[in-house]
């Protein structure tokens, strides 16, 4: 089993659309998480962090549950602007502190 | 956060050479790190790039084919050695930083892709 493991997708939504994504990771003792969006041929970048009560940024929500270790990530109101690659990213609680990224779940958002 | 400058961008190499790649970090940091991102694959650490000891690498990753220097605290590179198509890659600088929640969050460069012929 993965460490951190997602659906590749592609999401394929129209604009306005709700759209979810879920990833799991398999430690259990891991200590953060994090959303990276990743464009096209671009460097991932910080998308949002994810709080255990979860948390709101805009149309973006992210979720946790440590029960069945699993983040989530809700991305209301579809814009085309979202269309990217977003990557799951856990810190375990290991030496060193890696951090590790799942996958990514490729989202494309059409008019 | 800061601000990561890295080059080459982009470069095609024959198999048996070596390339350097170079990753300059606006302001001081303890902790910079290499990544490697293959086609259509997430990121995976190659090491962790210590100023004044030798670079700590993840399992699956040798010295001898990625050395890499840290000579300050704000500069790094890694050497790609004796390419081979499956070094094909993306590789990524990243600088390590706290967001407000106190949570360690990583800024990457741009990445330098390579191509091997």
């Amino acid at each position: 089993r993965k460490e951190v493991e997602q659906d590749p997708g592609p999401f394929n939504v129209p604009e306005g659309a709700t759209v979810a994504f879920n990833c799991t990771y398999s430690n259990s003792a891991s200590q953060s998480f994090f959303w990276y969006r990743q464009d096209c041929r671009k460097e991932p970048k910080l998308l949002m962090s994810v709080y255990s009560s979860g948390n709101e940024d805009g149309r973006f929500t992210a979720q946790l549950n440590r029960a069945s270790q699993y983040i989530s990530l809700l991305i209301r109101d579809s814009k085309l602007s979202d269309s990217a690659t977003y990557l799951c990213v856990v810190l375990g609680n290991n030496a060193g502190n890696m951090l590790t990224f799942g996958g990514g779940t490729r989202l494309m958002v059409k008019p | 956060s800061a601000v990561i400058s890295q080059k080459p961008s982009r470069d095609i190499c024959q198999r048996g050479t070596s390339l350097t790649i170079q990753c300059q970090v606006d302001s001081q940091v303890t902790m910079m790190f290499w990544y490697r991102q293959q086609p259509g694959q997430s990121l995976t650490l190659i090491a962790t790039a210590n100023q004044g000891s030798e670079a700590t690498y993840e399992s699956g990753f040798v010295i001898d084919k990625f050395p890499i220097s840290r000579p300050n605290l704000t500069f790094s590179t890694l050497t790609v050695s004796n390419m081979s198509p499956e070094d094909s890659s993306i590789y990524l600088c990243s600088v390590s930083g706290t967001a407000l929640s106190g949570a360690n969050v990583l800024t990457f460069g741009a990445g330098s892709r390579l191509t091997v012929l």
